[in-house]
């Protein structure tokens, strides 16, 4: 167990809606990343925050946002859904005080757009 | 999006043997690390590498950070049928130390 957690579990939703993925990061991390996990595309990093503010970005698409909270959980938001936003979306954390820091993975949300 | 080659793309192997696999760039990474991924699950951090011609342990697994920074191995020694699963190396670039970047993983199946 990292101590990431991630809920839900599981998403089936239909395309145009929006879904909201909920992240907590370990205890005393103060860095959340979001990820992509599809079969073509592989792990793909989305955006990161440290300490509620955004720090990094990556392949993100504009349909697709988050924030970090003062209690510092972290949310992403997937808008006007595709069917190729079906995926595996992993949030992970780190300390966020250096460069390099190691990041820790949660369980996952395996979204389903039908 | 960006990947990191890694090679073998899988690996079908019996109970007891070695396993090595590597990662390359053409890019120089400050920082490796090689992750395990059982399906459906996220990935598990199994060593982290900070320095060049750095060797590290953990238990049956030794990962090395290449010399020319652009490569990292990893080797599990006496495989475990509990070693199935995916494995992925990920990496910091210099210059771009928020974004891990990740390899596109070497499937391992061990037969008991």
């Amino acid at each position: 167990d990292s101590g990431v957690t991630q809920t839900p579990k599981h998403l089936i939703t239909a395309t145009g809606q929006r879904v909201t993925l909920r992240c907590s990061p370990r205890s005393g991390d103060l860095s959340v990343y979001w990820y992509q996990q599809s079969l073509d595309q592989g792990l793909q990093f989305l955006i990161q925050y440290y300490n509620g503010e955004e720090r990094a970005k990556g392949n993100i698409l504009e349909r697709f946002s988050a924030q970090q909270f003062p209690d510092l959980h972290s949310e992403l938001n997937l808008s006007s859904l595709e069917l190729g936003d079906s995926a595996l979306y992993f949030c992970a954390s780190s300390v966020g005080t250096a460069e390099g820091d190691e990041q820790y993975f949660g369980p996952g949300t395996r979204l389903t757009v039908t | 999006g960006q990947q990191l080659n890694q090679s073998p793309q899988s690996m079908f192997i019996q109970e007891g043997e070695d396993v090595s696999m590597n990662c390359t760039s053409s890019s120089i990474f400050n920082t490796w690390l090689w992750y395990k991924q059982d399906p459906g699950e996220g990935p598990v951090l199994l060593i982290a590498l900070y320095k060049a011609g750095e060797l590290t342990s953990n238990g049956r697994l030794t990962a090395q950070f290449g010399i020319t920074r652009k490569d990292s191995f990893l080797n599990i020694s006496a495989s475990i049928p509990s070693d199935v699963g995916i494995y992925f190396c990920a990496g910091y670039q210099s210059g771009a130390t928020n974004k891990l970047i990740f390899g596109t993983g070497t499937l391992l199946a061990v037969q008991p």
